[in-house]
């Protein structure tokens, strides 16, 4: 089993919708996540980070976490075609762990116009 | 403000050179990493450094590679000789805590190894 799973997609959704991206994760002790955007081509993009159950909400970004079911997610509202890249979900253990953050495979998005 | 800054952004060298990468860090950053992106494997953690210190090096594919940090603004990473298996972009990263692991990265060197 991996450490971090994403669907690989590719998600397409119409210009507007909500894009819901999905993680699942096996260290039951994590601690933080993370998500990145990456276009093609280009280097990944912190755009959120949760520490806590529930949800945390920046303009159009809300993740969502429940350690219960080891589980994150990234919804996008109001989706347009710039939102159109790959989602890196990445997990952190507890502090004072050696390792560092662990990513998982990226589920890719497309927004069509 | 400047970002964390990585050379050469593109780098192709046939198999058996010497490759050598480098990153300065965000100014302030005490924590930097260095990835390797395949689309096979993903995004890989290949070594870490606090404080100058090299702490977890087991993503480190091979002897072939090493990674160096003198300073608290310049590492590099080093493979020799190189194969065509490394082909790949390389990223470094910095962040400024061991704890929240806000991590910031580089645009990336893209190694293509012939």
């Amino acid at each position: 089993q991996k450490e971090v799973e994403q669907n690989s997609g590719p998600l397409s959704v119409p210009e507007g919708a909500i894009a819901s991206l999905n993680c699942t994760y096996s260290d039951r002790v994590s601690q933080s996540f993370f998500w990145y955007r990456q276009y093609s081509g280009k280097s990944p993009e912190l755009i959120m980070s949760i520490y806590s159950n529930g949800d945390k909400e920046d303009g159009r970004f809300t993740a969502q976490l429940n350690k219960a079911s080891q589980y994150v997610s990234l919804l996008i509202r109001d989706s347009q075609p710039s939102d159109s890249a790959t989602y890196l979900c990445a997990v952190r253990p507890p502090s004072g762990s050696a390792r560092q953050l662990t990513f998982g495979s990226g589920t890719q998005l497309t927004v069509l116009p | 403000d400047a970002g964390v800054i990585q050379s050469p952004r593109h780098e192709v060298t046939e198999m058996g050179q010497e490759v050598t990468l480098r990153c300065k860090p965000i100014s302030g950053h005490n924590s930097l990493f260095w990835y390797r992106q395949t689309m096979m494997r993903g995004l890989e953690l290949l070594i870490y450094f606090n404080n100058n210190v090299p702490i977890d090096d087991s993503g480190m594919p091979e002897d072939r590679f090493s990674a160096k940090m003198p300073n608290a603004s310049f590492s590099t990473l080093k493979i020799q000789p190189s194969e065509p298996r490394d082909s790949a972009v390389y990223f470094c990263a910095s962040s400024t805590t061991y704890v929240n692991n806000e991590q910031f990265f580089g645009p990336g060197t893209r190694l293509t190894v012939l």
